[in-house]
């Protein structure tokens, strides 16, 4: 099946900080999402993007499904930015499930 | 609120018991996804019900079970259960899928948390 990798595995940031992260696919898509768990479990679907470029206030999103991967930005980091980011895909020609990522934890001291 | 409801969010139970978490999907979502989240597993796709109908499934045990009612609410059911099998199970819900298309707007409820002791 297809492979999804995520970087980096933690990141630690003061407030205010800008981050980037990544999100590499092994095969074509159909369909890429990101999400946020929040420290108390909750999955949040931040983007919904296959291709080109989304923004939603400080958060952003880029896929380039050419060169298979995905970035999400983070500009002026808070600390309710903090949990875990996955990203999750379904291959092109698949079912339509989404197979996940291992997350990126972030944590975002005041 | 994601508009996905589970039931319970807590649950405790021995090993060897049997147990039924439920689902409710947002209004108007006719599929439902099942995901079990372990430290070790990440979020693992288990099944999904379309309509009533099994659709796909994916890394489920045999002691494990699920089925959509009519009213479009799911239950996963767990059998013989083992203490490997404490973990956070989610449900998701999606818009329509055509098969023609893939489905978009992806909401998780809140998760069950399941321990086993």
């Amino acid at each position: 099946g297809i492979q999804v990798e995520q970087s980096p595995p933690d990141l630690i940031l003061q407030e205010g900080a800008n981050s980037t992260l990544r999100c590499n696919f092994s095969d074509s898509v159909n369909n890429l999402q990101w999400f946020h768990q929040n420290p108390w479990g909750q999955l949040i679907n931040l983007f919904y993007i296959p291709s080109g470029t989304k923004q939603n206030g400080r958060l952003s999103a880029t896929t380039v499904a050419t060169e298979r991967y995905s970035l999400l930005y983070i500009s002026s980091s808070q600390t309710t930015d903090s949990g875990v980011y996955f990203c999750a895909v379904d291959a092109s020609g698949g079912s339509y499930i989404p197979t996940f990522g291992r997350g990126t934890s972030l944590i975002v001291h005041p | 609120d994601s508009g996905v409801t589970q039931t319970p969010k807590h649950l405790i139970t021995a090993t060897g018991q049997r147990v039924t978490l439920r689902c409710s999907p947002r209004s108007g979502d006719l599929s439902v996804y099942w995901y079990q989240q372990s430290l070790d597993q990440g979020l693992q796709f288990l099944i999904q019900y379309y309509n009533g109908e099994e659709r796909a499934k994916g890394n489920i045990l045999e002691r494990f079970s699920a089925q959509q009612f009519p009213d479009l609410h799911s239950e996963l059911n767990l059998s013989s259960l083992e203490l490997g099998d404490s973990a956070l199970y989610f449900c998701a819900s999606s818009v329509e899928w055509t098969g023609t298309a893939p489905p978009y707007g992806y909401t998780f409820g809140s998760g069950t948390r399941l321990t086993v002791v």
